[in-house]
């Protein structure tokens, strides 16, 4: 079974650049996760999707960051503009309904804001 | 307020040696509970997890936890660690949904 794919794995922008990261959950799994994880701290859920509809995005930084799952499979998130703050890995994962004992992360994405 | 804290953030124990990374938790609510594995430039993989039952758990790679509801712990352990288990280890807690709370990670460097 192919695991949680996320591209691309490293990205280097400038503050006030825009960026965009993708994620295809695992064949199957409704349920779809986007974590920041800054350096030095655990992941922190941004936005959880369950099938094409927003579940909580209480954590998401909405004046900049935005994200969708408009077919119910891939999910992008989009920064706009980046800040220094950004620099962090974005995780994705996803689960077959949203249960928490289930979740398969991908590898994540690297951001560097410079 | 509910949290999670991992009270070491570095471990280094030396190759063949037992290791205990440690987990507590705050909660008035039931909680699910979970430790993680991140090897570099890798994303998390579930080693164990505790939703109820016995309280000692056993999961991948040898490892085990147990939890403790009156001292609100979920402490993870190996009896002798490997080169292999260099990696950030992290424990997680549902506090009465089904969403993850991340403590801050312990960094367990095996030494030869």
């Amino acid at each position: 079974e192919a695991g949680v794919a996320q591209s691309p794995r490293y990205k280097i922008i400038e503050k006030r650049q825009s960026v965009a990261f993708w994620c295809n959950p695992i064949s199957g799994h409704a349920t779809l996760y986007w974590y920041q994880q800054i350096l030095g701290q655990g992941p922190k859920l941004l936005i959880q999707f369950q099938n094409n509809g927003v579940v909580d995005d209480s954590q998401l930084p909405k004046d900049r960051f935005s994200a969708e799952r408009l077919k119910g499979v891939d999910s992008t998130l989009k920064i706009q503009p980046a800040k220094l703050e950004d620099s962090a890995v974005y995780l994705c994962a996803s689960s077959f309904y949203k249960r928490a004992d289930e979740q398969f992360f991908g590898p994540g994405t690297r951001l560097t804001v410079l | 307020a509910q949290s999670v804290t991992q009270l070491d953030s570095q471990v280094p124990v030396f190759e063949e040696a037992p290791v205990e990374l440690r987990c507590n938790y705050s909660s008035s609510v039931s909680v699910y509970l979970f430790w993680y594995v991140q090897y570099p430039n890798q994303g998390l993989q579930l080693l164990l997890k505790y939703l109820s039952g016995s309280t000692l758990v056993k999961g991948i790679n040898g490892f085990e936890a147990e939890f403790n509801k009156s001292q609100t712990s979920f402490h993870l352990r190996k009896p002798s660690v490997h080169i292999s288990d260099t990696a950030e280890y992290f424990c997680a807690v549902t506090f009465g949904s089904y969403q993850l709370t991340f403590g801050k990670g312990t960094k367990l460097s095996v030494i030869p």
